[in-house]
């Protein structure tokens, strides 16, 4: 069955250095999509992206992050300069189309120390 | 703003015992409600779409209903390895997700 997969799994970073998460969606998906979740806290919606450019972009998504998909299958997230506050679970997710179920990877934990 | 509200936060069920998760949201013009399953320190799963009031979707011990303002998540006869976190959503312009807090189940044996 088609996945979602995401690495690394696990990331431990250093204030102020620069990470990137990669992705591979699944293959034949359209709509590409990170989120992040605080521990305890609620999923929250980072960016989408369609077409080979950003769709929307909530607040948390600042001049720190950005997205690429370099090739025809990678999606990845960088933070430029990271934060404490950045600690968290990452998640990145693919759709076919708008507004269909979108499948999830399995995350990446970032912990920056 | 487009909101999802979930309730109740926690909830404990006895194995066997069935019971209900609500789903309620407020948007400017539904495009779909999706129903997650996640577990610990893991991404979530895809369960449910939901397209239209009065629609209905069946899995195993699971079947998601929805209204004008809510969903709910009925669970019949729960067993251990349904305990998990389930999660609401619905989908913005830009196919955004907008999650509810969530609902953690626990079910003893």
């Amino acid at each position: 069955e088609p996945e979602v997969t995401q690495t690394p799994s696990h990331q431990v970073t250093q204030m102020g250095q620069e990470v990137i998460l990669r992705c591979v969606p699944i293959s034949n998906h359209l709509y590409f999509y990170w989120y992040r979740q605080i521990l305890g806290q609620k999923v929250e919606f980072l960016v989408s992206f369609y077409n080979n450019e950003i769709s929307e972009k909530s607040e948390i998504f600042d001049d720190q992050f950005s997205v690429e998909r370099p090739d025809g299958s990678n999606f990845t997230l960088k933070i430029r300069s990271t934060k404490l506050e950045d600690s968290a679970m990452y998640f990145c997710a693919s759709s076919g189309s708008l507004n269909t179920e979108a499948f999830f990877g399995q995350g990446t934990r970032l912990t920056v120390v | 703003e487009d909101q999802v509200t979930q309730s109740p936060e926690a909830l404990r069920l006895q194995e066997g015992e069935s019971s209900s998760l609500n789903c309620s949201y407020t948007v400017s013009g539904l495009r779909g409600l999706f129903w997650y399953r996640q577990d610990p320190g893991k991404g979530p799963e895809f369960l449910f779409t939901l397209y239209s009031a009065g629609e209905e979707k069946e899995k195993e011990r699971l079947k998601a209903t929805l209204t004008k303002k809510e969903s709910f998540l009925h669970i019949t006869a729960p067993k251990p390895e349904d305990s998990a976190t389930y999660l609401c959503a619905v989908p913005g312009n830009t196919g955004k997700l907008i999650f509810g807090q969530g609902t953690t189940l626990q079910v003893k044996p």
